[in-house]
Formats: C-alpha cells, structure tokens, sequence
C-alpha cells in the first residue's frame, strides 16, 4: 500500500538556518503530494502541494519539488524563523481510488532566537 | 468563519468504558474524515464520509470503533470498551473536495487518555 517516510526529529535550529526535511513516498501510480503544518496548540493545515511530477509547491517561504525519479517531496527553507516552530508533515493522495490522505509521522522543528 | 471544532479537547476515561467524540465540521464541506495520531506516529486514516455516500470505514482498526455523520454536518466517533491502546489525539477534518485534494481544514484534537 501507499507510505510516506519522513525524516525523524525533533530537528532543532537557529534563526536564519537553512532547513531541510526529508521525505520519501512509495505509491502506484502518479499521487499528489503534500506538505501539512501544525503550530503549538493549532489544527494541521495545508502549507503546501504538488500535483504532479516536477512541480515546485511554495508557500511562506517554504517550497518542495516534486520529484519521481527519487520519489522525494522534500520540504526547504531558506532561513527559518523562531515563527516557523512546528511539527511538518508530509502527506500523499493516491491516484487511485483511496480518498484519503497518507501521512507520515511528522518532524518537529524548534527554531531557536 | 468558524473552523472545525472537536470536543471535548481532553478525554481521560477508564478502560472498558465506550466514549463519544464530536466533530462541527466547516459549514458546506461535504467531506469529513476521522484520523487518529498516536504518540511518536503518523496520522492514520479511520473513516471518511462524502455527502450521502457510504461512508469508507476501511481505515476503523476494530468493531469497537464506528461512526455516524447525522444530517450531512456534525459527526460522533464512539469508541466502545475502551482499551489503553486507543489512547491517542483523535483528529477531524473536512473538506470541499470529493478526493481531498481541495485542502483538509482539520479540529485541535480530542486528546484520549484511557486508564
């Protein structure tokens, strides 16, 4: 079946670091991809997606590449802020039947002043 | 506007008891999901209703687990004879889309401790 394997944390920061969080994806097919945030005592929201192989999503900085050859969806920043503090997950929607997200374990990122 | 709600935020409950979670989804979504998150794991998927269709139970780990979505809007999960392996965060979401892939808008979580 569909999995997402994403990188282990806690990852922990300073200000104006680079960052990169892996993710790797095993499905059939051609799934969209997903990068889901959520904030201290917040619901996950969407903070950024793919749709096909190739495709850059970018939001707040943020941005993953779309990448088949290596099924990778890897998420990166240039410069994180002590706001970007969250746990990251990385998700897929098959392009199959399945109508739900497959997400994987979240890592959390603390960005330190 | 208002987002998912999810109550209550903490359940702490003995193990054998059933329990009841609500989920106010997002007025107009027509999608709603259920998952849940234990400690240190990634969100698994429980069950998914889309408008009147029946809903995709395939993700519900045991019978003690169900769900029922009244009216096309407000859904409980129940969860009967409670174990201390159901001690997780309890996450709803909902969304517009039939596939999910308009974006998920999901609750805070009901925190469920079973004792």
């Amino acid at each position: 079946g569909d999995s997402v394997t994403q990188m282990e944390g806690p990852v922990t920061l300073s200000e104006e670091a680079f960052l990169t969080i892996n993710c790797t994806y095993t499905a059939t097919g051609y799934p969209s991809l997903f990068w889901y945030v959520q904030y201290p005592g917040e619901g996950l929201q969407l903070l950024l997606k793919a749709t096909k192989a190739d495709d850059k999503g970018s939001n707040k900085g943020f941005e993953a590449t779309y990448r088949k050859e290596t099924t990778s969806f890897h998420l990166e920043k240039g410069s994180v802020q002590v706001s970007d503090s969250a746990v990251y997950f990385c998700a897929l929607l098959s392009s199959g039947s399945a109508r739900q997200l497959t997400f994987g374990s979240g890592t959390q990122l603390t960005v330190l002043p | 506007g208002a987002g998912v709600s999810q109550s209550p935020s903490n359940k702490v409950t003995e193990k054998g008891k059933d329990v009841e979670l609500r989920c106010d989804p997002i007025s107009g979504h027509t999608a709603l999901y259920w998952y849940r998150q234990s400690l240190g794991q990634g969100l698994e998927f429980l069950i998914y209703f889309q408008g009147n269709s029946a809903p995709d139970k395939s993700g519900l780990p045991s019978d003690r687990f169900s769900a029922e979505r009244t009216g096309g809007s407000v859904s409980t999960l129940t969860i009967q004879r409670t174990q201390q392996e159901d001690s997780a965060v309890y996450l709803c979401a909902s969304s517009l889309g039939y596939r999910g892939e308009s974006p998920l808008h999901f609750g805070n979580g009901t925190r469920l401790t079973v004792t």
